[in-house]
């Protein structure tokens, strides 16, 4: 069964740093797209950034020099690294699947909240 | 970036009503169009990928269309487990960019 699981969110000061995982089962996490997308407390979905298969990524501006995705090929695992946080960036974190074969964002992980306040 | 304008944001309904949702994008993105679905407090589930191609294990009742800059989600038949957000994503280029949802509501 493929399964996404986040980990890592939590509450966090403004310009202080925290680490998101994804940890992935069910399928190769290097062998597939790989993204993450958040949404703020009522708000909608953005999508922040995509690890590629090959090793490459790209970013949303709102999160680019900020943020930086990154896997972990012996534990299966996708991370954010993000430092600089800002009280705008209080959200759920997603971590979703796709984009290299058929359609983006599919399945998704259950979440994980980060909250940035002094 | 690409701008994709979602309407209408809410609306009511009834059970058994059909049910259509549009996504409007600033330009055109050929198929690469997704349609999502999110209840309170889950993660959202993808209902619909390239535009119409049915995710499985997806209701019937669930179709897309749409080509270029304008694109509908139809809910053939609104269902009780129906209620609930729905999303459009455009995958043309970076950075991807979702519509800004729409709310079905029980009338």
């Amino acid at each position: 069964e493929v399964q996404l699981v986040e980990s890592g969110g939590g509450l966090v000061q403004p310009g202080g740093s925290l680490r998101l995982s994804c940890a992935v089962s069910g399928f190769i996490v290097s062998s597939r797209y790989m993204s993450w997308v958040r949404q703020a407390p009522g708000k909608g979905l953005e999508w922040l950034s995509v690890m590629f298969s090959g090793g490459g990524a790209t970013y949303a501006d709102s999160v680019r020099g900020r943020f930086t995705i990154s896997r972990d090929n012996s534990k299966n695992t996708l991370y954010l690294q993000m430092n600089g946080l800002r009280v705008e960036d209080t959200a759920v974190y997603y971590c979703a699947r796709g984009g290299d074969y058929d359609g983006w964002f599919d399945p998704w992980g259950q979440g994980t909240l980060v909250t940035v306040s002094s | 970036d690409i701008q994709m304008t979602q309407s209408p944001s809410s609306l009511s309904a009834s059970v058994g009503d059909r049910v259509t949702i549009t996504c409007r994008a600033s330009q055109g993105i050929g198929s690469h169009l997704g349609w999502y679905q999110q209840k309170p407090g889950k993660a959202p589930k993808r209902l619909i990928y390239d535009v119409s191609s049915l995710q499985s294990g997806v209701p019937s009742r669930f179709s897309g269309s749409g080509s270029g800059t304008e694109f509908t989600l139809t809910i053939s038949s609104l269902q009780p487990e129906d209620f609930a957000t729905y999303y459009c994503l455009q995958h043309n280029s970076f950075p991807l960019t979702f519509g800004g949802g729409t709310k079905v509501e029980i009338k």
